[in-house]
C-alpha cells in the first residue's frame, strides 16, 4: 500500500490568486495523478505526473491553469492558477502501488 | 471514451437490509474493476477489486461484487448493512490503455439505525 499526505488540507482563496497543493508519498512511485472532485460530482482526472518528464493533461485541463511539478519519486505539486469560484473543489493526489490506486486525503479549496 | 455509470445516486436503507449498488461501464476490452468507499470526513479507501479469475470478488467489511462481462456490470452487494456503512461508494474502471482510473458518479448510502 501507499500512504499519501497532502498540504494544505483546506484553504479559502480570493479570485485571481493561485494556490499550490503539495503531495507526499511514503514510498517511491513512478506515476502520480491529480484528480478533482467538484461538489456533488465524481472524480475527474486532471493530469498524470511522471518524474523527469512533463505532466500529461486530460482533455479540458491545460498546463497554464494547472501547472504540475514532479521533482522526485515521492513528491508532486499542483498549482491552481488565476482562480475563479468554478475552481472550488476537492483536489486529490493519487498513486499506483501493486496494481492498486491509492488516494490522499484531498485539499478542499474554496474560491471567493 | 470510456464511461462508468452508477444509476443509484442516493440510497437509504435500514440496518440489516440487503444492499446492491449498480455499476456499468462502456469499455469493450479487458478491464480492471474497483469499488472505493469514502466515509464521512475520510479519504477514499479501496473496498475490493477485480482483475481476473472468479467473477465474484469478496472485499473488506463483508462487501462483495460480481463481474458480469456480458452485461458490462460490476455490482456491489452486502447481505446486511450496518449504520457504519453510511458513506459514498464509487465504482471505477481501468482499461488496458490507461494507467488512471475512470470513476462513476458515486452513490451516497445512508443507513438508518
Amino acid at each position: 500500500s501507499a500512504v499519501i499526505s497532502q498540504k494544505p488540507s483546506r484553504d479559502i482563496c480570493q479570485r485571481g490568486t493561485s494556490l499550490t497543493i503539495q503531495c507526499q508519498v511514503d514510498s517511491q512511485v513512478t506515476m502520480m495523478f491529480w484528480y478533482r472532485q467538484q461538489p456533488g460530482q465524481s472524480l475527474t482526472l486532471i493530469a498524470t505526473a511522471n518524474q523527469g518528464s512533463e505532466a500529461t493533461y486530460e482533455s479540458g485541463f491545460v498546463i497554464d491553469k494547472f501547472p504540475i511539478s514532479r521533482p522526485n519519486l515521492t513528491f508532486s505539486t499542483l498549482t491552481v492558477s488565476n482562480m475563479s469560484p468554478e475552481d472550488s473543489s476537492i483536489y486529490l493526489c493519487s498513486v499506483i502501488s501493486t496494481d492498486t490506486q491509492y488516494f490522499g486525503p484531498g485539499t478542499r479549496l474554496t474560491v471567493l | 471514451a470510456q464511461s462508468v455509470s452508477q444509476h443509484n445516486h442516493h440510497v437509504i436503507l435500514s440496518e440489516a437490509a440487503s444492499l446492491e449498488l449498480g455499476c456499468n461501464y462502456s469499455y469493450g476490452g479487458t478491464v480492471n474493476l474497483f469499488w472505493y468507499v469514502q466515509y464521512p470526513g475520510q479519504h477514499l479507501q479501496l473496498l475490493l477489486k477485480y482483475f481476473s479469475g472468479d467473477p465474484l470478488v469478496k472485499g473488506i467489511k463483508g462487501f462483495e461484487a460480481e463481474f458480469i462481462k456480458s452485461k458490462f456490470s460490476f455490482n456491489l452487494r452486502k447481505p446486511s448493512v450496518q449504520w457504519s456503512d453510511t458513506a459514498e461508494y464509487f465504482c471505477a474502471v481501468k482499461d488496458t490503455g490507461r494507467r488512471a482510473l475512470t470513476f462513476g458518479s458515486g452513490t451516497r448510502l445512508q443507513v438508518q439505525p
